[in-house]
């Protein structure tokens, strides 16, 4: 059964350097998201991503963070600046089609870790 | 401010009895119900989505949803060990496709 992959499954970094989560979606998906969920806090949305361009951010997804899809198969959250509250699990997400009434498939998820 | 609500728990329900978690969403133009389910250190898993008031039913799972009352829940019947997890409820407006989960429900199922 087709998933979605992120790499790395655990990145630690000091605060200020920049990291880049990696993610490759479902095949023939062509919505992309990124979540972010703090230890023992809710999954919160951060970006939606369709045809090369962000659909909707969140307020959580400021002028640190960025998405690109550099291929035809990855979709990578960038955070250029990192803070120590950046340490959370970032999942990506993907679905077939946008619009709504869709099922988000997650991938499992990259834990990172700001000291 | 959009919102999903649920009792963080934990909920103990004893093997093979009826699980019943429940969820409340404030935003009243959400469409799409999603319940998913983490266990701990884990990503969301799918468990169940509804679109339409009244009653979804998938193996030993069923989602209620009534939009008048804003009000989602999921029965779990015949609970086992493995159903333990934290259920999370997500609420998803169309045209606004990114959704909204609530701080989840921790379910143990005692053996």
């Amino acid at each position: 059964e087709p998933e979605v992959t992120q790499t790395p499954s655990h990145q630690v970094t000091q605060m200020g350097q920049e990291v880049i989560l990696r993610c490759v979606p479902i095949s023939n998906h062509l919505y992309f998201y990124w979540y972010r969920q703090i230890l023992g806090q809710k999954v919160e949305f951060l970006v939606s991503f369709y045809n090369n361009e962000i659909s909707e951010k969140s307020e959580i997804f400021d002028d640190q963070f960025s998405v690109e899809r550099p291929d035809g198969s990855n979709f990578t959250l960038k955070i250029r600046s990192t803070k120590l509250e950046d340490s959370a699990m970032y999942f990506c997400a993907s679905t077939e089609q946008g619009g709504g009434g869709e099922t988000q498939y997650f991938g499992p998820g990259t834990r990172l870790l700001v000291l | 401010q959009k919102e999903v609500e649920q009792n963080s728990g934990p909920l103990s329900v004893p093997e093979g009895a009826i699980a019943s978690l429940n969820c409340t969403y404030s935003d009243r133009g959400s469409q799409s119900f999603f319940w998913y389910r983490q266990y701990s250190g884990k990503s969301p898993e799918l468990i169940m989505f509804i679109y339409s008031n009244g009653d979804k039913e998938d193996g030993r799972f069923t989602a209620q949803l009534n939009k008048a009352s804003q009000y989602v829940s999921l029965l779990i019947r015949d609970s086992q060990p493995s159903d333990s997890a934290t259920y999370l409820c997500a609420a998803e407006m169309n045209r606004d496709d990114k959704i909204i989960f609530g701080k989840g429900t921790r379910l143990h199922i005692l053996p």
